[in-house]
């Protein structure tokens, strides 16, 4: 069964100080991983796209990366801007372009 | 680009009586979107898949008969709640794929918090 697992459940780290937030998962093909943002009340806002082990992605404090087995959020110097729950998904190459979703990390950054 | 709306943002409405939510993509055609329902502090929940011009293919547990999802266009998915109950009351988000598009990530709207009294 493909399955999507996010750790730590909640992080709250002091501005500046850097992290991982961790997504593993199984599935029996990957076609992509997908990390996005929730501000509370509001959809998710895409954020990367990663398809094969090795790859990366970055913008601003955040960097994505991706194994065979699990993707890491890193947040390097977070601001409290970037408090926010962070959703990680996948999809499988059978079927629909579906995604699985995992349970999220929220984060929250103390001033 | 990649915009996706929904209408209305907030609804509150009585015990029996249905509601339509209208989920667009504004600036891109989509075959394909997707519905899903979250509860407070919970991730996102599949409901169901909405493919333009043919029938909705709903995940296993959620009634079709009740929520009634039309594709009517390229840019247009509604869900319709039926005889809306309070259990019903969530936030339902919507997302569209780009048709055609290089990759296969979501885009999603902004969502639609539902109250049934």
């Amino acid at each position: 069964e493909d399955q999507v697992t996010q750790s730590p459940e909640a992080l709250r780290l002091q501005e500046g100080e850097s992290s991982s937030l961790n997504c593993s998962y199984t599935v029996s093909g990957l076609r992509g991983l997908f990390w996005y943002r929730q501000d509370p009340g509001k959809g998710p806002e895409f954020l990367f796209t990663l398809y094969s082990a090795g790859e990366e992605k970055e913008k601003e404090r955040l960097k994505a990366t991706l194994t065979k087995k699990e993707s890491f959020l890193h947040i390097t110097a977070p601001k409290p801007e970037d408090s926010a729950t962070y959703l990680c998904a996948v999809q499988a190459t059978s079927g629909t372009y579906k995604y699985i979703f995992g349970t999220g990390t929220r984060l929250k950054v103390l001033a | 680009g990649a915009v996706v709306s929904q209408h209305p943002s907030w609804v509150i409405c009585k015990s029996g009586t249905s509601v339509k939510i209208e989920c667009r993509s504004l600036d891109f055609q989509a075959t394909t979107m997707f519905w899903y329902r979250q509860f407070p502090k919970q991730s996102l929940m599949l409901m169901a898949t909405s493919n333009e011009g043919s029938k909705a293919t709903y995940e296993q547990g959620v009634e079709k008969d009740k929520f009634l999802i039309n594709h009517a266009s390229l840019t247009l998915s509604t869900l319709t709640v039926t005889s809306a109950h309070p259990e019903d009351s969530s936030f339902y988000i919507c997302s569209a794929r780009v048709e055609g598009g290089l990759t296969n990530e979501q885009f999603f709207g902004p969502g639609t918090r539902l109250t049934v009294l």
